[in-house]
């Protein structure tokens, strides 16, 4: 069956500039992540969503970040005004629920360099 | 804060040895305990999720122990393949999202 997908695989963009990255989940999974690999770091949790209940957005680093799940499946993470530490790979996972063991399906991520 | 740590940060071994990496977390509440295999331009893959103090997995060459009460997970290769080199994270669950380690990256020789 399908499984996570993000696109676009790679993006390039100007200091300043406003990004968007979109995450399909895996259909039917109700909760879905974001995360970011920066160089030299592990991977880092940025916002989750289950269900309708309000997404947990801890980890996300700025006020530039933000994201949104329509319709209870796809997701876009959109960083505005862009600075060289955005730069990473971003990761989505969607799971059936976030209870326990809640295992979670990455996709292939988006690197997004930040000139 | 919530701390993950995985040792050692790369290995470089050759093929047909056995290894095996190190992960530490918190040992109070705990809910569980998650193996990722990441490789190059991949999709990271789950290798195993593990909630009971004194579980072990196993999946073909590969397996993993967990003891809860210390915070310690061990992840074992027997007889590494080239194809096994690959980047080797875990992750603590927690409320939700995971915590993850900075990883344990593995190279195999042949």
């Amino acid at each position: 069956g399908a499984g996570v997908s993000q696109s676009p695989s790679n993006k390039v963009t100007e200091k300043g500039k406003d990004v968007e990255l979109r995450c399909d989940p895996i259909s039917g999974h109700t909760a879905l992540y974001w995360y970011r690999q920066s160089l030299g770091q592990g991977l880092e949790f940025l916002i989750y969503f289950q269900g309708n209940s309000a997404p947990d957005k801890s980890g996300l680093p700025s006020d530039r970040f933000s994201a949104e799940r329509t319709g209870g499946s796809v997701s876009t993470l959109t960083i505005q005004r862009t600075q060289q530490e955005d730069s990473a790979v971003y990761l989505c996972a969607s799971s059936q629920g976030s209870m326990v063991p809640n295992e979670q399906f990455f996709g292939p991520g988006t690197r997004l360099t930040v000139l | 804060i919530l701390n993950v740590e995985q040792s050692p940060q790369s290995l470089h071994v050759q093929e047909g040895d056995s290894t095996n990496f190190t992960c530490s977390f918190p040992s109070s509440n705990f809910y569980a305990l998650h193996w990722y295999r990441w490789e190059t331009a991949k999709s990271p893959e789950a290798l195993f999720v593990m909630t009971l103090n004194g579980d072990e997995k196993k999946k073909g060459r590969i397996s993993a122990t967990l003891n809860t009460k210390e915070g310690y997970s061990y992840l074992y290769i027997k007889g590494s393949q080239p194809e096994d080199s690959a980047t080797y994270l875990c992750a603590f669950g927690a409320r939700g999202k995971l915590i993850f380690g900075q990883g344990t990256e593995l190279s195999v020789k042949p």
